[in-house]
């Protein structure tokens, strides 16, 4: 059973667009959500993170959004650049056990 | 701070045979994690060590080992290898419950 489902799949935004991606998790013990950034031939790179004790983060021009009633979390990219044309995972684990979950990924191109 | 390291980069190994994978976490990181990422997936949890022992493991077989070292270095060990272990293997490291960082991998191809 894949504990965390993330669409979509691939994503085309013009430049200075809103990006959104969306994930959606089953395990309620879950209480740490990042969200990575990987290019190709890279590790992925954390991004940005939130705890369900909140509904939104935001740094800079990335922001996520959590429904925890919904088990659904979000991750928004504000006036997207073609440098942020990469691959995107959502994670999800419990937070004393850094034994992350991964979505599928969204592979994301902004054309300039 | 040269972050977490892995080596070596790309490895081409023939079916059977055995491979070992290195990892050196960031400065003053004492857990390393080791993931599986098969091409256009995201990265599958194989397991994570903390103060040298096994602390949890994922749906992978025992031909996954690994070890991890007094200085917190790991290793990744697979024997008995399949065309569908080619994967880019991923090594992350932390300081207790803090976020995790990841090194960029080393590229395995199995023919």
């Amino acid at each position: 059973q894949q504990q965390v489902k993330q669409s979509p799949q691939s994503l085309i935004v013009q430049k200075g667009g809103i990006s959104i991606i969306n994930c959606a998790y089953e395990n309620t013990a879950f209480d740490y959500f990042p969200w990575y950034q990987q290019f190709p031939g890279k590790g992925p790179a954390l991004l940005i993170a939130i705890r369900p004790d909140v509904s939104e983060k935001k740094e800079g021009r990335f922001t996520i959004s959590f429904n925890k009633s919904a088990k659904q979390f979000s991750l928004h990219i504000m006036d997207s650049q073609p440098g942020d044309s990469a691959t995107y995972f959502c994670a999800a684990t419990k937070y004393n056990f850094n034994k992350f979950y991964f979505g599928s990924g969204t592979k994301l191109n902004v054309k300039p | 701070d040269a972050g977490v390291t892995q080596s070596p980069t790309h490895l081409i190994k023939t079916r059977g045979q055995q491979v070992t994978l290195r990892c050196s976490p960031k400065s003053g990181h004492d857990t390393v994690s080791w993931y599986q990422q098969a091409l256009g997936q995201g990265p599958q949890f194989i397991f994570q060590y903390y103060e040298e022992e096994e602390r949890q493991r994922g749906n992978f077989p025992d031909r996954f080992s690994g070890h991890q070292f007094p200085n917190y270095s790991s290793e990744l060990n697979v024997n008995a290898l399949l065309l569908g272990d080619s994967a880019l293997y991923l090594c992350a490291s932390s300081l207790g419950q803090a976020e995790a960082f990841f090194g960029q991998g080393t590229r395995l191809t199995v023919v």
